[in-house]
């Protein structure tokens, strides 16, 4: 089965840091590209970051970019946003998704999501 | 990396047919054929419904098809039933080398 699993969220202070983590299984975690996807209590969808197969290609929003950083361990089949400087508006549902592989590039789709790991930013 | 704009809500009956719309600029819709729709039950992940604009992954029904034409992509869906009362979210590509989702429609089966 395919599976997707987040770890690491919680409550932080602003101005402090926190690692989330992806545990990849059922498919070859290093052929596809991955991506973090927050939601905001209530609010929509928002791609927060791209990261391909080898590492080699990488994407921020804007609203992140100096701030998170994306990486991954295709040895350990997982996933990783280390999140500095947060702030109250970074409070969200954090989602591991897969990329789709149906284009040689990041953000085409997103076919695989896991249940999502919630980040809270407040003093 | 402005959001796509979506309608906030749509509706209809079941049986019928409703679209969404998902608008955007040349940088990301209109410049690419990377547009993909999400489904989003309450309390539930997003599930991929159609990528590269009108493509369905396996499983998804043959009630759901894509489109687009100049910087709009729709998502129709026809023979409208209860169990597609979700939150619909369109993403684009983007000339940034990123990716930009809309701000969501809520559809509502009557």
């Amino acid at each position: 089965e395919v599976q997707l699993v987040e770890s690491g969220g919680g409550l932080v202070q602003p101005g402090r840091s926190l690692r989330l983590s992806c545990a990849a299984s059922g498919f070859t975690f290093d052929d596809y590209a991955m991506h973090w996807v927050r939601q905001a209590p209530g609010k929509g969808l928002e791609w927060v970051s791209g990261i391909s197969w080898n590492s080699g290609s990488i994407g921020y929003a804007d609203s992140v970019k100096g701030r998170f950083t994306i990486s991954r361990d295709n040895a350990k089949n997982s996933l990783y946003l280390q999140m500095n400087s947060l702030r109250a508006e970074d409070t969200a549902l954090y989602y591991c998704a897969k990329d789709g592989g149906y284009q040689p590039l990041l953000g085409d789709a997103f076919d695989i999501w896991g249940q999502g790991t919630m980040v809270t930013v407040s003093s | 990396q402005s959001a796509l704009t979506q309608p906030a809500s749509v509706s209809g009956s079941p049986g019928q047919s409703i679209t969404i719309s998902c608008t955007g600029t040349s940088s990301d819709v209109g410049g690419y054929n990377y547009v993909s729709w999400y489904q989003q039950h309450p309390g539930k992940a997003p599930k991929l419904m159609i990528y590269d604009v009108s493509n369905r992954p396996s499983g998804v029904s043959n009630r759901f098809s894509g489109s687009k034409s100049g910087n709009t992509a729709s998502l129709t869906i026809s023979g409208l039933q209860a169990e597609d009362e979700a939150d619909y979210y369109c993403s684009s590509y983007t000339s940034s080398s990123t990716a930009v989702f809309g701000g969501g429609t809520q559809l509502t089966v009557l």
